[in-house]
């Protein structure tokens, strides 16, 4: 069936660096996506989200980029910190549908 | 306090007996969610609700029963526990915004279950 995952499980950066997180999605009618974060013990939290008529959305020191020809789906982290080290889900929705499909997850590990 | 609460964060119950995890959200947002996330899993939806009273089911629904009498309101019983249940149980809710279509969801910080 279709769905979404993520090239890399374990992500490790060094304060400082700047990180990308990837994520392949195999339905074609997907439209809308989003990235969350998941610190530990804790529920996911927004990120930042894009429509599929937008090829990259920034916030703050966050960007994610869209490349619908070869469905992949990117989060970069501007100067990571340690505060950012968690897991990050990204997910879509497609039709209109109002139930994502999450990704399993990717480990993002800042060392200072 | 504003938001999506969940109750109770942590749960140690038998295998057999009955369980009940609450969700309240003050958004009066239309849809909520249940998830499960177990490691290896991701986040697996168990149950979902468009409105009040109208509930579907999810990925992973077998064991499980939803209402929703109340918009705030989308309990999760497990009817009868067993040790694959034991796991993390996420509420969520989202808003739908006429001509925007879907929007994020918003977490609850989950609710911990071991089933003995």
């Amino acid at each position: 069936g279709e769905s979404v995952g993520l090239h890399l499980p374990t992500l490790s950066v060094q304060e400082g660096d700047n990180s990308i997180i990837n994520c392949a999605y195999s339905n074609s009618a997907s439209d809308y996506f989003i990235w969350y974060k998941q610190e530990s013990g804790k529920g996911p939290q927004f990120i930042i989200d894009i429509r599929s008529n937008m090829d990259k959305r920034q916030g703050q020191r966050v960007t994610v980029l869209l490349n619908k020809t070869v469905k992949h789906l990117s989060l970069q982290i501007a100067a990571t910190q340690p505060g950012d080290s968690a897991v990050y889900f990204c997910a879509e929705l497609s039709g209109g549908s109002y139930i994502p499909t999450f990704g399993r997850g990717t480990s993002l590990i800042v060392h200072p | 306090d504003a938001g999506i609460t969940q109750s109770p964060r942590y749960k140690i119950t038998e295998t057999g007996r009955q369980v009940t995890l609450m969700c309240h959200q003050t958004w009066s947002h239309s849809y909520m969610f249940w998830y499960r996330q177990d490691l290896g899993h991701g986040l697996r939806l168990i149950y979902y609700s468009a409105a009040a009273d109208i509930t579907d089911k999810g990925e992973v629904p077998d064991g499980y029963v939803v209402s929703r009498s109340k918009t705030e309101n989308f309990p999760l019983t497990l009817e009868s526990a067993t040790r694959s249940q034991t796991s993390v149980y996420f509420c969520a809710s989202s808003e739908t915004t006429s001509g925007k279509g879907p929007g994020e969801l918003f977490f609850g910080e989950g609710s911990r279950l071991t089933v003995l």
